[in-house]
C-alpha cells in the first residue's frame, strides 16, 4: 500500500513567485491536513480538506491557499513567496471519521530566495 | 483553543535505559485525543503512540507507554530498553474530536547514547 506521497520533495523559488505543492494520500483516505514546520515556530497547522471542504483553516494569511480534488489529492499554493515562507511543508491523511491516525509524507522543503 | 507544551528541549540517555518525555496541554473539551510522534532524520512523522481522553487506561506500544493524568493535563512518554533507533525529534500533539488538526508542542530531542 502506498504511503503519503508529496511532490516535488525540494523546491528552491524566488521572492514573489508562487509556488504550489502537492499532496496524494493512501488509497481510501478522505481528509488531508497540511501543516508548516520551521525552527522558529515550530509545526503550524495550515488546513485540512475532507471531501474536498476546508474543514479547518490555522492562522496563516491569505496568500496560502489549498484545495482538494474528488480523487482526495491535495494542493497547497502560496502566492507573492516571502523569505519566512521557507520551510518544510507536511501534509497528513486518514480516514477522516474522528481521528484515528494521520499518516505523513515526507514533505517538501521550501527555499525561498 | 488548545495548547501543548514541552518543557524539556533535549534528553538524553543510555541505550537499554529508560526514559521520560514531559509534555502539558491545555484544553476546553471535555472529549479529545492525545499523541506522541516522532520525526527521526528523515523528517517523516511517525505516530507513536495514542491515547483516548476518554480512556482511564494509559496507552502503550510495545516498549513506549504513557502516563496520562487528565486532572494535571500531562501526558508523559516513556520508553523502555532504549534503542539507538529512538533517536529522534518527539513531538506531543493534541486533537480535538472529528478533526485532524493537530496542535503540537515544540518537540524534544532525544539522543541515545550506546
Amino acid at each position: 500500500k502506498a504511503g503519503v506521497t508529496q511532490t516535488p520533495r525540494y523546491l528552491i523559488k524566488t521572492r514573489g513567485q508562487q509556488v504550489t505543492l502537492s499532496c496524494s494520500p493512501i488509497s481510501g483516505h478522505r481528509s488531508v491536513s497540511w501543516y508548516q514546520q520551521t525552527p522558529g515556530q515550530g509545526l503550524q497547522f495550515l488546513f485540512e480538506y475532507f471531501s474536498e471542504t476546508q474543514r479547518n483553516k490555522g492562522n496563516f494569511p491569505g496568500r496560502f491557499s489549498g484545495r482538494q480534488f474528488s480523487n482526495s489529492r491535495s494542493e497547497m499554493n502560496v502566492s507573492t513567496l516571502e523569505l519566512g515562507d521557507s520551510a518544510l511543508y507536511l501534509c497528513a491523511s486518514s480516514w477522516g471519521q474522528g481521528l484515528t491516525e494521520a499518516f505523513f509524507g515526507q514533505g517538501t522543503r521550501l527555499t525561498v530566495v | 483553543a488548545q495548547t501543548v507544551t514541552q518543557s524539556q528541549p533535549e534528553m538524553s540517555v543510555q541505550e537499554a535505559e529508560t526514559v521520560t518525555l514531559s509534555c502539558t496541554y491545555d484544553t476546553s473539551e471535555s472529549d479529545y485525543y492525545l499523541f506522541w510522534y516522532k520525526q527521526p532524520p528523515s523528517r517523516q512523522m511517525i505516530l507513536v503512540i495514542r491515547q483516548e481522553a476518554y480512556k482511564q487506561q494509559n496507552a502503550t506500544e510495545n516498549r513506549f507507554s504513557v502516563n496520562f493524568q487528565k486532572a494535571a493535563k500531562s501526558f508523559s512518554l516513556k520508553i523502555s530498553d532504549s534503542q539507538l533507533g529512538d533517536a529522534a525529534m518527539y513531538f506531543c500533539a493534541s486533537s480535538r474530536v472529528n478533526t485532524d488538526k493537530l496542535i503540537f508542542g515544540t518537540g524534544t530531542r532525544l539522543q541515545v547514547f550506546p
